[in-house]
């Protein structure tokens, strides 16, 4: 596609469910990153994945997040057992090379009830 | 850890003022230093890009530069109207490959006409 596309737009589900966030990067972008935005807060980092090097998972708040990409294609991030502090946008970026600039979607607002 | 700061948190001008917003971060060490600007409800956007190497980049009516030695950056935008107002964010590189990118937390701009 022309740009980055996460999907779903928008999601509310009730807390303790689980839920999968996806997003698909621009076709032939090596780097991928997560953020998550709470409201009228600033970007927190959550997790990198670079080519086939390890991914930089420093970010990640606790072990319910978890991510996953496969090759350097679509990436998805779940969350388990969502408690309302989780209700935030979730933003997905890539770049076509390591710290190169940065093309982000337009984002995922989950709302945890 | 790197920190990255940003001031004003919030700016109003009048139509066709110049102005420059600030962006300090605390290790020096960066790759890197991107500008981004995100409209409600909606993406980031990237603007400029400084290598470490570079002193500047210029694109339109926005000049970034950037001092890596003392840790600061500024964004001036000249001749500002009311298409500018959005939230500005700077982000940084760290040195080592692999590694994310870490925002500030925006100054918001609002441009009156």
């Amino acid at each position: 596609g022309a740009g980055v596309s996460q999907s779903p737009s928008n999601k509310v589900t009730e807390k303790g469910k689980d839920v999968e966030l996806r997003c698909d990067p621009i076709s032939g972008h090596t780097a991928l990153y997560w953020y998550r935005q709470r409201l009228g807060q600033g970007l927190e980092f959550l997790i990198y994945f670079q080519g086939n090097s390890a991914p930089d998972k420093s970010g990640l708040p606790s072990d319910r997040f978890s991510a996953e990409r496969t090759g350097e294609s679509v990436s998805t991030l779940t969350i388990q057992r969502t408690q309302q502090e989780d209700s935030a946008v979730y933003l997905c970026a890539s770049s076509s090379r390591d710290r190169g600039k940065l093309f982000f979607g337009s984002g995922t607002q989950l709302s945890v009830l | 850890k790197q920190e990255v700061t940003q001031i004003p948190a919030a700016l109003s001008v009048p139509e066709g003022e110049n102005l420059v917003l600030n962006c300090s971060f605390t290790d020096s060490a960066i790759y890197n230093l991107q500008w981004f600007r995100q409209d409600p409800g909606k993406g980031l956007t990237s603007l400029l890009l400084i290598q470490s190497s570079q002193r500047e980049q210029t694109s339109g009516r926005l000049n970034a530069s950037l001092d890596k030695s003392s840790g600061r950056s500024t964004l001036y935008i000249a001749a500002s109207q009311p298409g500018d107002s959005a939230t500005y964010l700077c982000a940084v590189s760290r040195g080592k490959a692999g590694t994310a990118l870490i925002f500030g937390k925006g100054t918001t701009l609002s441009v009156s006409s």
